[in-house]
C-alpha cells in the first residue's frame, strides 16, 4: 500500500520552532518531488513547500519563505519542514504529498498521494 | 503569483444531477491544472490532471476540460459520496497556488 505518514506537530509559542517529518512506503520514495501543504479550517488548501527528486531544487511559498525549510532524506524515505520563528497565522493541518513527477513544479501530473496530516498550533 | 478562482463556491445538488465547477486563472497555465476533492477527515484525493487526465481509480463520471485561463470540472451524475470541497491547482508556475475551493452538498 502506498502511504505517507506525518508526525511532530503539536502546541508551540510564538516565535519557537518546530519540525515536522513525513515517512512514505510502498514506492521508490528518492524518485519523486515531494510536497508540504496546510489546510486552514474554513480558509482551503495552502501549497506551502515544494522539492525535487534529487532534493537540488526548492521551493517556497512567500508566507513561509525565509522561516521554513523543506528537506529530504531518501535512505529514511523521509520529508522533513523545519519551521522557525512561527506565527499564530501558521496553525493548520500539515499535509505532505507525493507528485507523481520528479520535479515539483513545471509538472502537470498532480499530487497523487497524501498523508492525513499533522496538526500545528501556535498559540 | 498566479490566482486561481473557483465558482460556485457552494453549490446544492440532487443525487443524479449534472454538475460543473469552473476554475479560471489570472494567466495562461498551459493545462497544467489538476482537480482535488476533500472530505471531512479525509486526506484530498487527486481526481484530474493535465487538465483532462483522470487519475487511476477515479470513477468516469468525473471529467475535466479546458485550456489557457478557464477550466471545468464536470460530474456527469452525482453520487451521495462526492459531498465534500473541490479545489483546483495549478502546476504551472511558482509558488504552487490553489483555488479558493467549491463546497458541494448533496440535497
Amino acid at each position: 500500500e502506498v502511504r505517507l505518514e506525518e508526525s511532530g506537530g503539536g502546541l508551540v509559542q510564538p516565535g519557537r520552532s518546530l519540525r515536522l517529518a513525513c515517512e512514505g512506503s510502498g514506492f521508490t520514495f528518492e524518485n519523486y518531488a515531494m510536497h508540504w501543504v496546510r489546510q486552514v479550517p474554513g480558509k482551503g488548501l495552502e501549497w506551502v513547500a515544494g522539492i525535487s527528486w534529487h532534493g537540488h531544487s526548492l521551493g517556497y511559498a512567500k508566507s513561509v519563505k525565509g522561516r521554513f525549510t523543506i528537506s529530504r532524506d531518501d535512505a529514511q524515505n523521509s520529508l522533513f519542514l523545519e519551521m522557525n520563528s512561527l506565527r499564530p497565522e501558521d496553525t493548520a493541518l500539515y499535509h505532505c504529498a507525493k507528485h507523481m513527477g520528479s520535479q515539483w513544479f513545471g509538472d502537470p501530473t498532480g499530487l497523487d498521494v497524501w498523508g492525513r496530516g499533522t496538526t500545528v498550533n501556535v498559540s | 503569483d498566479i490566482q486561481l478562482t473557483q465558482s460556485p463556491s457552494f453549490l446544492s445538488a440532487s443525487v443524479g444531477d449534472r454538475v460543473t465547477i469552473t476554475c479560471r486563472a489570472s494567466q495562461d497555465i498551459a493545462r497544467f491544472l489538476a482537480w482535488y476533492h476533500l472530505k471531512p477527515g479525509n486526506a484530498p484525493n487527486l481526481l484530474i490532471y493535465a487538465a483532462s487526465t483522470l487519475q487511476s481509480g477515479v470513477p468516469s463520471r468525473f471529467s475535466g476540460s479546458g485550456s489557457g485561463t478557464d477550466y471545468t470540472l464536470t460530474i456527469s451524475s452525482l453520487q451521495p459520496e462526492d459531498f465534500g470541497i473541490y479545489y483546483c491547482q495549478q502546476l504551472n508556475d511558482y509558488p504552487l497556488t490553489f483555488g479558493g475551493g467549491t463546497r458541494v452538498e448533496i440535497k
